[in-house]
């Protein structure tokens, strides 16, 4: 079983729709970040949290520690949030590297 | 600052050749970290150093692959030789600190060897 697993792998909504996507982990952390790659390969760093909530611009990030369980809300959908979304930990006790979940593909149609 | 450049970001090769991919982090970031992305594998960390120092190599896939960072602002990630299931996206990623710190990914290098 992955440390890191998130949920759905793939996701398909329509144009100003709120989507959320889950991830749940299994170790201790110190941190839980969410990433989002475009097509065509970059890598951004969206937020890093460790505890309670964080929002950036239509973008929400909510940490439950105790459940060991962090959602990544859009609200307002647009076709240019079609990227595929990263869950990934730093922990204590495995060196404080990221390890990453499977990703989640989203696509927004207009 | 120019985030974490990499280049080349295309690189095409045959099978048995030597690939030499290079990272350059962004200035005053003292960890740079190597990932390699697959379909099947999806993101894995290869390598990251400290201060120039290589910390944790344990990623590495085999002896085909070496990394070194001779100096801050510089680092390489070799492959000799190459294999066709070496085909993937390599990340270089930098950042400040380790653990609960923002890791900034470089644009990536897609390699394909035939």
């Amino acid at each position: 079983k992955n440390e890191v697993e998130q949920s759905p792998q793939n996701l398909t909504a329509q144009e100003g729709e709120f989507i959320t996507i889950n991830c749940s982990y299994s170790v201790g952390i110190s941190a839980l970040h969410w990433l989002q790659q475009h097509p065509g390969g970059g890598i951004v760093s969206l937020f890093m949290l460790s505890s309670g909530k964080k929002k950036h611009g239509r973008l929400i990030a909510t940490i439950n520690i105790q459940e060991k369980h962090s959602s990544l809300h859009i609200t307002a959908s647009h076709p240019r949030d079609s990227a595929v979304y990263i869950c990934a930990v730093t922990s204590w006790n495995a060196g404080n590297m990221l390890t990453f979940g499977g990703g989640t593909r989203l696509m927004v149609k207009p | 600052d120019a985030g974490v450049i990499q280049s080349p970001r295309h690189e095409v090769t045959e099978m048995g050749q030597e690939v030499t991919l290079r990272c350059k982090p962004i200035s005053g970031h003292d960890y740079l970290f190597w990932y390699r992305q697959t379909m099947m594998r999806g993101l894995e960390l290869l390598i990251y150093f400290n201060n120039n120092v290589p910390i944790d190599d344990s990623g590495m896939p085999e002896d085909r692959f070496s990394a070194k960072m001779p100096n801050a602002s510089f680092s390489t990630l070799k492959i000799q030789p190459s294999e066709p299931r070496d085909s993937a996206v390599y990340f270089c990623a930098s950042s400040l600190a380790l653990g609960p710190e923002t890791q900034y990914f470089g644009p990536g290098t897609r390699l394909l060897v035939l």
